[in-house]
């Protein structure tokens, strides 16, 4: 089984409406990402978080929100979708942070806005 | 502003070659990983560097962490063409008080038969 699951794996949308993206975790890990996959830039940070109901901004959180109120579940809402949001999101877990740790990612989400 | 840099963008080579890819920053990384993402999947870890001027190995792929611990390479030894995919270099942000990875651009390679 899967330790991490995203849904839905596709989505297209229309612009302007609001999108809520899930991840779901079963290893009880404390911390929490999303990231956006666009070419030429690689993987870039959106939300995080480090505990249930604590999120903070990554770089690129405009027009995105974040909510985490168990351990095992984080979604990301676009709140009115845009075209400039059409991307692959990611959701990865991490333990707490030690020399070797690494973050596990979910399959992906491929989110169009048309 | 950290950023790191991975060279070439692109590597298409024939089965049995051997190839290098580098991942570099101006910046220093207490630590650098390096992932594989297969289309349409999220990157797996592949290995974590600590310690300047170290070196792993895992089957036919050598990692090395530069001595000041501001770049990387991958060697991949007699490629097959499972190792066709993105390579994804990354490293902890400083910029927060939290976990955080910065992520290079990535290497994508295709091992043709």
């Amino acid at each position: 089984d899967a330790g991490i699951t995203q849904s839905p794996r596709h989505k297209v949308t229309e612009t302007g409406t609001p999108v809520t993206l899930r991840c779901h975790q079963t290893e009880n890990h404390r911390y929490m990402y999303w990231y956006r996959q666009d070419p030429g830039h690689g993987l870039r940070l959106i939300h995080y978080s480090y505990g249930v109901k604590d999120t903070d901004k990554g770089e690129v959180s405009d027009g995105y929100s974040v909510s985490r109120s168990k351990t095992e579940d984080f979604l990301l809402t676009l709140e009115s979708a845009t075209s400039s949001q059409t991307s692959v999101y990611f959701c990865a877990i991490s333990e707490s942070w030690g020399r070797g740790g690494g973050y596990t990612f979910g399959s992906g989400t491929r989110l169009t806005v048309v | 502003t950290q950023l790191l840099e991975q060279s070439p963008q692109f590597l298409s080579i024939q089965e049995g070659e051997n190839l290098t890819v580098y991942c570099n920053s101006s910046s220093v990384f207490s630590s650098l990983q390096w992932y594989r993402q297969e289309p349409g999947e999220g990157p797996v870890l592949l290995v974590t560097v600590v310690t300047g001027g170290e070196v792993k190995k895992l089957k036919r792929l050598t990692f090395q962490f530069g001595d000041a611990r501001k770049d990387s390479s991958l060697h991949i030894t007699a490629a097959q063409p499972g190792d066709t995919g993105l390579y994804l270099c990354a490293g902890p942000s400083r910029s927060y008080n939290t976990d955080k990875l910065i992520f290079g651009t990535g290497t994508r390679l295709q091992v043709f038969p």
